[in-house]
């Protein structure tokens, strides 16, 4: 089956500072790719997502590539600030008899320093 | 954009209650919903696929019998834990995407369960 790997946390940085968060999948069709942020005591909320090889997904400074052949999709971001402090899911879609069916990584804590 | 509602947001009752937790799409239709399980570690746990006008498809391990759902139109999808105990203990999210391959989840909000 279809299953999303993403680095163990948490990770802690200073304020500026680089960030990567690794993640890697395997999936048995042609998947979508996602990252998710949740925030304390609230859902999750989409980051940004890549559709298809090679595809970048940006958002709020947070970039991500779609890298069919090496399965990956690393978040980073070159400056982080306090409030990115937050947990980030890793996830695909991939289609399983016709309808789309989600599978997420455990989720990668982020602290974040002034 | 496509919003998800999720209520109520905390719910704190007693052992061998009853609690039933709503999500509704606000602005789409959604033939399928999916219920998680959120644990103390952040990882999220597919609990089953709700289905509408269907039976829900559960994930291994979770009792259905325990967890009732329930996906009776195109905007409402219901998750019942029925006679709670301490061990139900937890954050309960939903999520609902429109159709197709590229399209993201949209989350509720999630609910904070706490059986004393």
């Amino acid at each position: 089956g279809d299953s999303v790997t993403q680095m163990e946390g948490p990770v802690t940085l200073s304020e500026e500072a680089f960030l990567t968060i690794n993640c890697t999948y395997t999936a048995t069709g042609y998947p979508s790719l996602f990252w998710y942020v949740q925030y304390p005591g609230e859902g999750l909320q989409l980051l940004l997502k890549a559709t298809k090889a090679d595809d970048k997904g940006s958002n709020k400074g947070f970039e991500a590539t779609y890298r069919k052949e090496t399965t990956s999709f690393h978040l980073e971001k070159g400056s982080v600030q306090v409030s990115d402090s937050a947990v980030y899911f890793c996830a695909l879609s991939d289609s399983a008899g016709g309808s789309y069916i989600p599978t997420f990584g455990r989720g990668t804590s982020l602290i974040v320093h002034p | 954009g496509a919003v998800v509602s999720q209520h109520p947001s905390r719910v704190i009752c007693k052992s061998g209650t009853s609690v039933k937790i709503e999500c509704r799409s606000l602005d789409f239709q959604a033939t399928t919903m999916f219920w998680y399980r959120q644990f103390p570690k952040k990882s999220l746990m597919l609990m089953a696929t709700s289905n509408e006008g269907s039976k829900a498809t559960y994930e291994q391990g979770v009792e259905k019998d325990k967890f009732l759902i329930n996906h009776a139109s195109l905007t409402l999808s219901t998750l019942t834990v029925t006679s709670a105990h301490p061990e139900d203990s937890s954050f309960y999210i939903c999520s609902a995407s429109l159709q197709g391959r590229s399209q993201p989840q949209h989350f509720g909000d999630g609910t904070r369960l706490s059986i004393l």
